[in-house]
């Protein structure tokens, strides 16, 4: 596997407070993105980052905020948690961007009472 | 925008038969075909990809064939093993840069 880790593994929350996800890297590759995925749902690209301090939104980004502050982090904040964001969360890396492998790590399964 | 749909969702086959999963879409810009495999408790691992300057990939067992003109790609599974048992998914990625995924097919091989 890519050097990519996620944290923590797993959390659970109550309705209401924020929440933080974090993914790291050490392939030193441009490109980050967070996805959630969901039951008949696929994986759905939630922000996703081009360079240290750009980021972008993708499908389903509201209630969410991301930050990057260095190339190898890149975190998922959920300002007031609610129960629709009960899902799992993958952090994925590419070197290329879109067209390229984009390698995924572990995942964090998060509950929201 | 950029829309892909997988048929079907659920595909249970025995052991050694062959395995199709379709995916179709809508935006003609899109140029990279990527296919994901996701097992049980796992993260998605890329399985093999098309770009659109080809109409057909293999790697042994599995093979990708693209159709532009009709806008579909489908991912074929020859001989399949129990091992093969996993979500597979389709994406696309066009002039966004970014990867839109299909909803993921279950795939069962029984022994």
């Amino acid at each position: 596997d890519a050097g990519i880790t996620q944290s923590p593994r797993h959390k659970v929350t109550e309705t209401g407070t924020p929440v933080t996800l974090r993914c790291h890297q050490t392939e030193n590759h441009r490109y980050m993105y967070w996805y959630r995925q969901d039951p008949g749902h696929g994986l759905r690209l939630i922000h996703y980052s081009y360079g240290v301090k750009d980021t972008d939104k993708g499908e389903v980004s509201d209630g969410y905020s991301v930050s990057r502050s260095k190339t190898e982090d890149f975190l998922l904040t959920l300002e007031s948690a609610t129960s629709s964001q009960t899902s799992v969360y993958f952090c994925a890396i590419s070197e290329i961007g879109g067209e390229g492998e984009q390698f995924f790590g572990p995942g964090t399964r998060l509950t929201v009472l | 925008g950029e829309n892909v749909e997988q048929h079907p969702s659920t595909l249970s086959v025995q052991e050694g038969d062959s395995a199709v999963i379709k995916c179709t879409y809508s935006d003609s810009a899109s140029n990279y075909f990527p296919w994901y495999k996701q097992e049980l408790g796992k993260r998605p691992q890329l399985i093999i990809d098309i770009r659109s300057n080809v109409g057909e990939k293999k790697d042994q067992r599995i093979a990708v064939t693209l159709n532009k003109t009709a806008k579909h790609f489908s991912l074929h599974i020859t001989e399949t093993q129990p091992e093969d048992s996993a979500v597979y998914f389709c994406a696309l990625s066009g002039n966004t840069g970014k990867l839109i995924f299909g909803q993921g097919t279950t795939l069962q091989v029984k022994p």
